[in-house]
């Protein structure tokens, strides 16, 4: 199977510092890449979809200004957390596919702890 | 977008048995997807299967599509089968945004 990788795997920050996350497809190019979070105990939830070289469409209730993602090139996207609180404390996940349906193929997923 | 339920929430198998694990949809969808998410939280991909019946080695996967729900057949169940199982689906014409269920915690005892 494809193969995302996300750094870092796991950051402790200070309340009101931004924090960015990379998520890559190694072997693929990927036209759509997807955010997910997962708080603990429950499902992943879908934050917002980014397509390469366009602006990301975030899910509702997710706010665009707090997490800024950037998908520049077919193998690269980032999700900044800006001015991190302790509720944005969370497992963050991105996935990548290729055009089309396809499957999707998610990264190993990056935990935040904001203090 | 559309709802996803997830079925048995928990499931305790002793080492050997079989079990089935069912997800149902509420829309139709053109994507629908397997993971066993790991203690790391690493999702692993089981199976893509939108329609139809896959095999992977003690796993199996059938979708019908026209029913709207998949069911994933684990066999002969080991420890390391433990974990949390995921179905997710993406609507049709919903830009192939996966909406995941609640997910079904197993454990397989010895």
């Amino acid at each position: 199977g494809a193969v995302v990788s996300q750094h870092p795997s796991w950051v402790i920050c200070k309340s009101g510092t931004s924090v960015k996350i990379e998520c890559r497809s190694l072997d693929f190019q990927a036209t759509t890449m997807f955010w997910y979070r997962q708080f603990p105990k429950q499902s992943l939830m879908l934050m917002a979809t980014s397509n390469e070289g366009s602006k990301a469409t975030y899910e509702q209730g997710v706010e665009k200004d707090k997490f800024l993602i950037n998908h520049a090139s077919l193998t690269l996207s980032t999700l900044t957390v800006t001015s991190a609180h302790p509720e944005d404390s969370s497992f963050y996940i991105c996935s990548a596919r290729e055009a089309g349906p396809s499957e999707q193929f998610f990264g190993p997923g990056t935990r935040l702890t904001v203090l | 977008g559309i709802q996803v339920e997830q079925s048995p929430p928990d499931l305790i198998l002793q080492e050997g048995a079989n079990s089935t694990l069912r997800c149902n949809f509420s829309d139709s969808v053109n994507n629908l997807q397997w993971f066993h998410q790991n203690p790391w939280g690493q999702l692993i991909n089981l199976f893509y299967i939108p329609s139809g019946t896959k095999q992977n080695g003690r796993l199996s996967a059938t979708t019908v599509a026209t029913e709207r729900y998949s069911l994933l057949y684990i066999s002969s169940s080991q420890t390391t089968d433990s974990g949390v199982y995921f179905c997710a689906g993406a609507r049709t014409g919903g830009g192939n945004k996966l909406t995941f269920g609640t997910g079904t915690q197993l454990k397989v005892e010895l």
